[in-house]
């Protein structure tokens, strides 16, 4: 089945402590991308990849870092985490398509919190 | 820096009625623009897609129109069901070199029977 895979769904952390969320998708997509969405302000890109060992930052980058090693995977980095940081991420794939990208497919969707 | 907005932030309509979602953006500059909805508690699925070259998208009940000069995307519902209750978000890809996305802040529609 053709899905965007994120891992861990659910996460209570505390501030400072290094965590990593996973993504993974099975599509061969070029493009993929993390966002945060909170409350009031809708979902903020993070970072975005256009393909593997090419990224760039979104409107939020500050407080995390990304890779993308392999086409299938860009793991969310954060390196000490923060209260405000605090969110439901998800992560998304699109595919290349006529010098543009096509649909988007998101991820289930991570909750961090971090106390 | 581009910006999406979304009115109404909210629209409460009775089941049957046809209705119209609008999203506005500030940069006409975009490779294409998706509409998604998204239920309590879950995540986001894709809607219609319309590419920058494109007018309009059809999907069974779904109509989604751009115009890039004016800014302006629509998205039509007939005959709005129950199960249309959601939030309804816009994104805009943008173009030259770099490939951010914007979302909107959303549109919640409840549809009463």
């Amino acid at each position: 089945e053709a899905q965007v895979t994120q891992n861990p769904r659910y996460l209570i952390t505390v501030t400072g402590k290094k965590l990593t969320v996973t993504c993974s998708q099975n599509m061969n997509h070029e493009y993929m991308s993390w966002y945060r969405q909170d409350p009031g302000l809708g979902l903020r890109q993070i970072y975005y990849s256009m393909n593997v060992e090419v990224t760039d930052k979104g409107d939020v980058p500050e407080g995390y870092k990304v890779s993308r090693k392999e086409k299938r995977n860009f793991p969310l980095i954060l390196e000490s985490p923060s209260p405000n940081q605090t969110s439901l991420y998800f992560c998304a794939s699109s595919p290349p398509g006529g010098g543009s990208y096509n649909e988007q497919f998101f991820g289930p969707g991570t909750r961090l919190t971090v106390l | 820096k581009q910006e999406v907005t979304q009115i109404p932030a909210a629209l409460s309509v009775p089941e049957g009625e046809n209705l119209v979602l609008n999203c506005s953006f500030t940069d006409s500059a975009i490779y294409n623009l998706q509409w998604f909805r998204q239920d309590p508690g879950k995540g986001l699925t894709s809607l219609l897609l319309i590419q920058s070259s494109q007018r309009e998208q059809t999907s069974g009940r779904l109509n989604a129109s751009l115009d890039k000069s004016s800014g302006r995307s629509t998205l039509y519902i007939a005959a709005s069901q129950p199960g249309d209750s959601a939030t309804y978000l816009c994104a805009v890809m943008n173009s030259g070199g770099y490939q951010k996305v914007t979302f909107g802040t959303g549109t919640k529609l409840q549809v009463i029977p």
